[in-house]
């Protein structure tokens, strides 16, 4: 069964670096989203893509933050300057075109800035 | 705007026993409801879903859940849990003009005892 795929699985980064988390979708899927989860929280929406461009975003998802599709398969989010409160694990996500289809999660990159 | 509230953080259930984690939610419009399962370390992984037609569903895993649009929940089931079962488990609303992302509740950790 075709998955979602995320990488590095773990990404440790001082404070005030960039980061690049990378993501490769489902093929046939044409929806993207990226999700964050603090250890012991919730999981909380940051954006999500469609048509080579940003659909919708949430207030966490602020000008430190970006995301692209560079290529016809990869999808990246970038944090441009990290701070300690960004470390988290980050998801990624894929759907088809129909608007009550499930998301498919990646595993998942945990992010940890000291 | 849509949100979930799952009733309890915790659930610890013994082997063989039933196992029920609540859900309710809130919408303006028809939901989409939604229960994803993750096991540590992992990604979500989909268990079930609620689009429209028959309000009972039934997922993977021997798990099953009921939309009840009277009482906005959408509570999971499984008649008899097994050690495997125990992980974190996420309810999930979209729908409306949410753009298709998914809304989460907070989670529910299930224990199986012995």
């Amino acid at each position: 069964e075709p998955e979602v795929t995320q990488t590095p699985s773990h990404q440790v980064t001082q404070m005030g670096q960039e980061v690049i988390l990378r993501c490769v979708p489902i093929s046939n899927h044409l929806y993207f989203y990226w999700y964050r989860q603090i250890l012991g929280q919730k999981v909380e929406f940051l954006v999500s893509f469609y048509n080579n461009e940003i659909s919708e975003k949430s207030e966490i998802f602020d000008d430190q933050f970006s995301v692209e599709r560079p290529d016809g398969s990869n999808f990246t989010l970038k944090i441009r300057s990290t701070k300690l409160e960004d470390s988290a694990m980050y998801f990624c996500a894929s759907r088809v075109t129909e608007y009550n289809s499930p998301l498919h999660f990646g595993n998942g990159t945990r992010l940890t800035v000291t | 705007a849509q949100s979930v509230t799952q009733l309890g953080s915790h659930v610890s259930v013994s082997e063989g026993a039933l196992v029920l984690l609540r859900c309710n939610y809130s919408s303006s419009v028809p939901p989409y409801l939604f229960w994803y399962v993750q096991y540590p370390n992992q990604g979500l992984q989909l268990l079930l879903k609620y689009t429209t037609g028959a309000t009972l569903v039934k997922g993977i895993n021997g798990f099953e859940a009921e939309f009840k649009k009277s009482e906005t929940s959408f509570h999971l089931t499984k008649p008899s849990a097994h050690m495997s079962d125990a992980a974190e488990y996420f309810c999930a609303v979209s729908g409306g003009n949410q753009g298709g992302k998914l809304i989460f509740g907070q989670g529910t950790e299930l224990s199986v005892k012995p």
